[in-house]
């Protein structure tokens, strides 16, 4: 099984700075990576697919990066609605994939 | 707009069945671009994939609960359905159901999610 590792567990930052959350998989995926955003009480959306590719109706302000076994998800201007659980999630065995166990930004 | 519910039995008492299902609107279960799976997350924990089904019936699920699942699709009511047999503490979690999308890979449509308990 394909172990997906995010870092840090809690990013702590002030609107309007950029920060960027990293995941780690065990082997290479290629670009085979997702990034998901979940906000309380919602479902989870999709952001990224393919490493770098924006989900339709996705904020420029979000962006991928990476293949193999390094992944980062920038966001260029954290705006309000942007403080919330994100998880990558590796699909190259798809339609298995395992996730991240996620990364909380919260606000500074 | 694809919209997914989750519905079924919150509470399940132990060595029981758990049976959830998943309505989609906006979308149908019949189409051939997609995947329904189910994805479940025990508290405190990360997210763990259960299984998929697609249009035709074709199953696919984690080889440690296969001896324990059943996923099956019902295109008259556009949904589809998950039966956890044999539940123990361990299956308490909130659980999701999603679109697969088979052009671009990932799950491009999530349930919200609904909550699941084991106990007599």
């Amino acid at each position: 099984e394909i172990v997906m590792t995010q870092s840090p567990a809690t990013l702590s930052v002030s609107p309007g700075e950029a920060v960027t959350l990293s995941c780690r998989a065990s082997q290479s995926v290629s670009t085979t990576l997702a990034w998901y955003q979940q906000r309380p009480g919602q479902a989870p959306r999709l952001l990224i697919y393919g490493a770098s590719t924006r989900a339709t109706g996705i904020p420029d302000r979000f962006s991928g990066s990476g293949s193999g076994t390094e992944f980062t998800l920038t966001v260029s201007s954290l705006q309000s609605e942007d403080f919330a659980l994100y998880y990558c999630q590796q699909y190259k065995d798809w339609p298995q994939g395992t996730f991240g166990q996620g990364t909380q930004l919260e606000i500074k | 707009q694809v919209q997914l519910q989750e519905s079924g039995s919150g509470l399940v008492k132990p060595s029981e069945t758990l049976s959830l299902r998943c309505t989609v609107s906006g979308g149908s279960v019949s189409s051939s671009s997609y995947y329904w799976g189910w994805i479940r997350q025990p508290p405190g924990k990360g997210l763990e994939w259960i299984g998929n089904i697609n249009y035709s019936g074709n199953t696919y699920y984690n080889s440690s609960l296969k001896n324990r699942v059943t996923i099956s699709v019902d295109t008259s009511k556009n949904q589809f359905s998950l039966m956890l047999r044999s539940v123990t503490a361990a299956d308490v979690g909130i659980y999701y159901c999603a679109r697969y999308n088979i052009l671009t890979g990932p799950i491009d449509y999530w349930g919200r999610g609904t909550p699941v308990t084991v106990s007599s």
